[in-house]
C-alpha cells in the first residue's frame, strides 16, 4: 500500500520569504499523480499544485513550485515571496495512476504553515 | 450555484442515533468520495463511488453506508453513531480517472 510522510508537523516562514515543505511516499509503481493541497481555516480543501510522475519537469503555478525527486520518492513544495493569506495547513497526496488503483488519494498528515508578518 | 456542496456543515448527535450527511454536485461528475480528518491522521477514505449505483469501500469503511442513486448526490449515513466517529467529514468528486479532485467545505460532525 502507498503511504506519504510529511516530516514536519509546522512550520514557519517569515512574510516575503521563502519555505519548503517536505513530503516522501512509497510505492511500487512508476506512474501517479502527486498533489499538494492547501486548507485555511475555512476548513476548504484547495489544490495548489499537481505533478504526473511521467513528466520530469517539475509544476509551477505562480509562486508555487515543486522539487519532484522520483528516484528518491521525494515531492517537496516551495513557496516563494511568502503572504499573510499562505498560513494553512498543507497536505501531500498521492493517487495511483492504473484504473483499479486511482480511485483514491492517499494524504499525508500535513503541515501547518505560519506566516509571520 | 455549480459546485460540491455539503449539508448540514455542523452536526451533533448523540450515541447510537442515526445520521446522514449529505453531498450534493452539480458538474454530473462521475467518481465522488467521503474522506474523514482527524488529528494526526489527515484525511482518510470512507467509501467512494465511480458512478451511480456502483459503490466500494475505501480505508475506514466501518459503521457507514452510502448509496448513489443519482449521479449528482452520495449521501453518508452512520446507522449508529459512536464517539469514535467525531470527525470532519468531506466529500468529494471527480470528473474522471485522470483529473484533480474537488472538495466539498466538510461537516464538522460531533458525538456526543
Amino acid at each position: 500500500a502507498q503511504t506519504v510522510t510529511q516530516s514536519q508537523p509546522e512550520m514557519s516562514v517569515q512574510e516575503a520569504e521563502t519555505v519548503t515543505l517536505s513530503c516522501t511516499y512509497d510505492t511500487s509503481e512508476s506512474d501517479y499523480y502527486l498533489f499538494w493541497y492547501k486548507q485555511p481555516p475555512s476548513r476548504q480543501m484547495i489544490l495548489v499544485i499537481r505533478q504526473e510522475a511521467y513528466k520530469q519537469q517539475n509544476a509551477t503555478e505562480n509562486r508555487f513550485s515543486v522539487n519532484f525527486q522520483k528516484a528518491a520518492k521525494s515531492f517537496s513544495l516551495k513557496i516563494s515571496d511568502s503572504q499573510l493569506g499562505d498560513a494553512a495547513m498543507y497536505f501531500c497526496a498521492y493517487r495511483s495512476w492504473s484504473q483499479g488503483g486511482s480511485e483514491k488519494l492517499v494524504f499525508g498528515k500535513g503541515t501547518k504553515l505560519t506566516v509571520n508578518p | 450555484d455549480a459546485g460540491i456542496t455539503q449539508s448540514p456543515r455542523y452536526k451533533i448527535t448523540e450515541t447510537g442515533r442515526q445520521v446522514t450527511l449529505m453531498c450534493h454536485q452539480t458538474w454530473s461528475h462521475s467518481y465522488m468520495f467521503w474522506y474523514r480528518q482527524d488529528l494526526g491522521h489527515g484525511l482518510r477514505l470512507i467509501y467512494y463511488s465511480a458512478a451511480a449505483d456502483i459503490t466500494d469501500k475505501g480505508e475506514v469503511p466501518d459503521g457507514y453506508v452510502v448509496s448513489r442513486s443519482k449521479t449528482e448526490n452520495f449521501p453518508l449515513t452512520l446507522e449508529s453513531a459512536t464517539r469514535s466517529q467525531t470527525s470532519v467529514y468531506f466529500c468529494a468528486s471527480r470528473v474522471g480517472t485522470n483529473t484533480e479532485a474537488f472538495f466539498g467545505q466538510g461537516t464538522r460532525l460531533t458525538v456526543v
